[in-house]
């Protein structure tokens, strides 16, 4: 049970390349999020996703765009990449949407990959 | 909309005292909270979380307090331990309009423990 994965770790870019970072989890979780993380700005949501083929804008979902074609994946796109998009990114996934009464004392835990930390020159 | 602040970016304790990291919330309509740990390079764990019908709950060393007076939240750890070292985030619930809910982040504080 590997949890939440990402790929890749690291990953430098030049301006106006396009990536696509993929984000896996094998806890069968209906809800996956992906976060971008800059220094003194803590996590901000950039898309997040609700079930297979549907997702949703977050905070900042400026220059990107995602896919969950698959339950098990979500997939964050940079189509034009900017310095701006300089930043940590992370994944996560829950089995339930973050409600005050989803079930169990830890059904609203999300559960975080290890991060991208990407570069844009 | 919403904001969550932490009030130290840095605090520093020794190993064994009690560590008490703050947190402010800007609306009032957040009915639920969580604490989160994060260590270096790697992803933010749940630590805690407490809904707004509740001023205080405890965990394993942890013990979360919500003033709701106030907008304030409180993680306390007792005992610190140079293991607890990483950067704590509280966040709080924000729900959108297509009725689902998401997290809003504080900045994080950086809890160094020194034996």
């Amino acid at each position: 049970n590997a949890g939440v994965t990402q790929t890749p770790k690291f990953r430098v870019l030049k301006t106006g390349q396009s990536m696509t970072l993929l984000c896996a989890q094998d806890m069968n979780h209906e809800y996956m999020y992906w976060y971008r993380q800059d220094p003194g700005m803590g996590l901000r949501l950039i898309h997040y996703s609700v079930g297979e083929g549907t997702t949703a804008k977050g905070e900042v979902p400026d220059g990107y765009n995602v896919s969950r074609l698959k339950k098990q994946n979500f997939l964050l796109g940079l189509e034009s990449a900017a310095p701006s998009q300089t930043s940590v990114y992370f994944c996560a996934s829950s089995y339930s949407p973050i409600w005050p009464l989803a079930g169990g004392p830890r059904g609203n835990e999300q559960f975080f990959g290890p991060g991208t930390r990407l570069t844009v020159l | 909309g919403e904001s969550v602040g932490l009030h130290l970016p840095t605090l520093s304790v020794q190993e064994g005292d009690n560590s008490i990291i703050n947190c402010a919330y800007s609306n009032s309509a957040s009915d639920y909270f969580i604490w989160y740990k994060q260590e270096s390079g790697k992803g933010p764990q749940f630590i805690i979380d407490i809904r707004s019908n509740m001023d205080k709950r405890q965990g394993q060393r942890v013990t979360v307090l919500l003033n709701k007076t106030v907008k304030h939240l409180s993680l306390q750890i007792a005992a610190t331990q140079p293991g607890d070292s990483a950067v704590y985030f509280c966040a709080a619930l924000r729900r959108v309009n297509s009725g689902y809910s998401t997290l809003t982040f504080g900045k994080g504080t950086m809890l160094l423990v020194s034996p």
